[in-house]
C-alpha cells in the first residue's frame, strides 16, 4: 500500500518551454506531497511543500514562479518547471507521508523520479 | 538548520562481508530516521524506518539502529551479496517537515 506514481520517468525539453510533472497517490490520500531535486552526486533537497487546497510552501533559494505547484485534489500534485533552462536538469522525486491516522508516523513514500534534460 | 553526514561516501568490499553504513545528524529533535536505497537513474526503496522512541530496527540482513542523544545512526548489512550494490541514503524528519538526507555511501560489492 501508500504508492505514489511519478509521470513522466525522464524528459527531454528544449530550453524555455514548460515541463509539469504528475505524482499521482494510488491507493490513499496524500493531504501533503514533497517535492525534492537532486543535481549529480548530490544529495536529495526539499524544494518545496504542497498542502492540498492551500498554496506550497518554498524552500529558501526556489523560486515559486519558475516552480509551479499545484495540489488540487487529495491523490494529484504537479510541479510545472516554466521557461526551463539547462540549469534546471536535474532529477525530481515527490514523497507522500504514509498513513498517520493512527497517530504513528510511518514515515514517507517517494515516487519513482523524473530526470529532467533542458537543452 | 539539520545537518546529515553519511560516512564513508563509497565502500567497495567483496561478496560475503558484513559492512556498517554511518550516519549522523545536527539536530536530534527527530520524530523519525529512514534508511533508503537508491540505484542508478532511479527513485527511492525506503529499507527501514526507525522511530525517534526506537532504538533499532531489522529486515532480513539489514539492521539499523539510532541514537538520537548522539545524533547517529548505522546501517549493518549482513553477507553483502552483488544485489546490495547501490547508494544508501540516510534521511531524517517526519511531523509536517520533509526530509533530510545525506549525500549518501556509494557501496559496490564485488562478486
Amino acid at each position: 500500500g501508500a504508492v505514489v506514481s511519478q509521470h513522466p520517468s525522464w524528459v527531454i525539453c528544449k530550453s524555455g518551454t514548460s515541463v509539469k510533472i504528475e505524482c499521482r497517490s494510488l491507493d490513499f490520500q496524500a493531504t501533503t506531497m514533497f517535492w525534492y531535486r537532486q543535481f549529480p552526486k548530490q544529495s536529495l533537497m526539499l524544494m518545496a511543500t504542497s498542502n492540498e487546497g492551500s498554496k506550497a510552501t518554498y524552500e529558501q533559494g526556489v523560486e515559486k514562479d519558475k516552480f509551479l505547484i499545484n495540489h488540487a485534489s487529495l491523490t494529484l500534485s504537479t510541479l510545472t518547471v516554466t521557461s526551463a533552462h539547462p540549469e534546471d536538469s536535474s532529477f525530481y522525486i515527490c514523497s507522500a507521508p504514509r498513513d498517520r491516522s493512527s497517530g504513528m508516523d510511518y514515515g514517507y513514500t517517494f515516487g519513482s523520479g523524473t530526470r529532467l534534460t533542458v537543452v | 538548520k539539520q545537518e546529515v553526514t553519511q560516512i564513508p561516501a563509497a565502500l567497495s568490499v567483496p561478496e560475503g562481508e558484513n559492512l556498517v553504513l554511518n550516519c549522523s545528524f545536527t539536530d536530534s529533535a527527530i520524530y523519525n530516521l529512514q534508511w533508503f536505497r537508491q540505484d542508478p537513474g532511479k527513485g527511492l526503496t525506503s529499507l527501514l524506518l526507525i522511530q525517534s522512541s526506537q532504538r533499532e530496527q531489522t529486515s532480513g540482513r539489514l539492521n539499523a539502529s539510532l541514537d538520537k542523544s548522539s545524533g547517529r545512526s548505522t546501517l549493518y548489512i549482513a553477507a553483502s551479496q552483488p544485489g546490495d550494490s547501490a547508494t544508501y541514503l540516510c534521511a531524517v524528519g517526519g511531523g509536517a517537515d520533509g526530509l533530510t538526507f545525506g549525500k549518501g555511501t556509494h557501496l559496490i560489492i564485488q562478486p
